[in-house]
């Protein structure tokens, strides 16, 4: 069974600074899908970044990056100008790319705060 | 596009009651998932549906919870003879296989079971 580690609880950031939040993961799969998800205090949970193992290249989404290294099975999530809105869980989630494998399977999460 | 809607938002019962949430997919989304959030946890999958099909079912999902998605359209979710460690949040999230099965969450039903 796969399994993902988020090994920061909790993390803060300066304002207008950079954050990395650190995830790590184990599969047997060569093909899979790797997902950053916020979920702000009592708010629904949104899609940051997507990222397809087949592809080299990491994703980007304005100021939220990857990192992503398939040898290493790590995939931490970079915040450029980290604003005041940025404050949220951040949860590290994986899914197998094989048919009928749907399932997301999350971390622990990681707790950002902005600091003003 | 209204996102996924979940109803209720909250909900208190006694243990032993039966409880059911509600869950409207995005349209034309044809994947529906629910999971089960606890309190300094991740996400947990409990099943999924395609259409009205349901394909998965996790070993959280106990004989006193089901699920149906009747029409393909919204699910329920019910629990029976709720107990306290059922009291978490329970999200709900579609997909659209053509749009690469990127799951949208709704905002949830927190259960407290006293």
């Amino acid at each position: 069974a796969q399994t993902v580690t988020q090994s920061q609880p909790e993390m803060s950031v300066q304002e207008a600074e950079t954050v990395t939040l650190s995830c790590t993961y184990d599969t047997s799969e060569s093909d899979y899908y790797l997902f950053w998800y916020k979920q702000p205090p009592s708010r629904q949970m949104i899609l940051v970044i997507r990222q397809e193992a087949y592809k080299q290249q990491n994703a980007t989404e304005n100021r939220f990056s990857v990192n992503f290294q398939k040898a290493a099975k790590s995939f931490s999530l970079k915040i450029s100008d980290s604003q005041l809105g940025d404050a949220a869980m951040y949860f590290c989630a994986y899914r197998s790319s094989g048919a009928g494998s749907y399932q997301l399977t999350f971390g622990k999460g990681t707790k950002l705060s902005v600091i003003p | 596009d209204t996102g996924v809607s979940q109803d209720p938002r909250h909900k208190i019962t006694k243990r032993g009651q039966n409880v059911t949430f509600r869950c409207d997919p995005i349209s034309e989304h044809n994947r529906l998932y629910w999971y089960r959030q606890t309190l300094g946890q991740g996400p947990e999958f409990l099943t999924y549906f395609q259409n009205e099909a349901q394909l998965e079912k996790s070993r959280l999902l106990s004989d006193r919870f089901s699920a149906e998605r009747p029409k393909g359209s919204f699910s329920t979710l019910e629990i029976q003879r709720t107990e306290q460690g059922d009291s978490a949040m329970y999200l709900c999230a579609s997909s659209l296989v053509i749009s690469g099965n990127t799951q949208y969450f709704g905002p949830g039903t927190r259960l407290t079971v006293l």
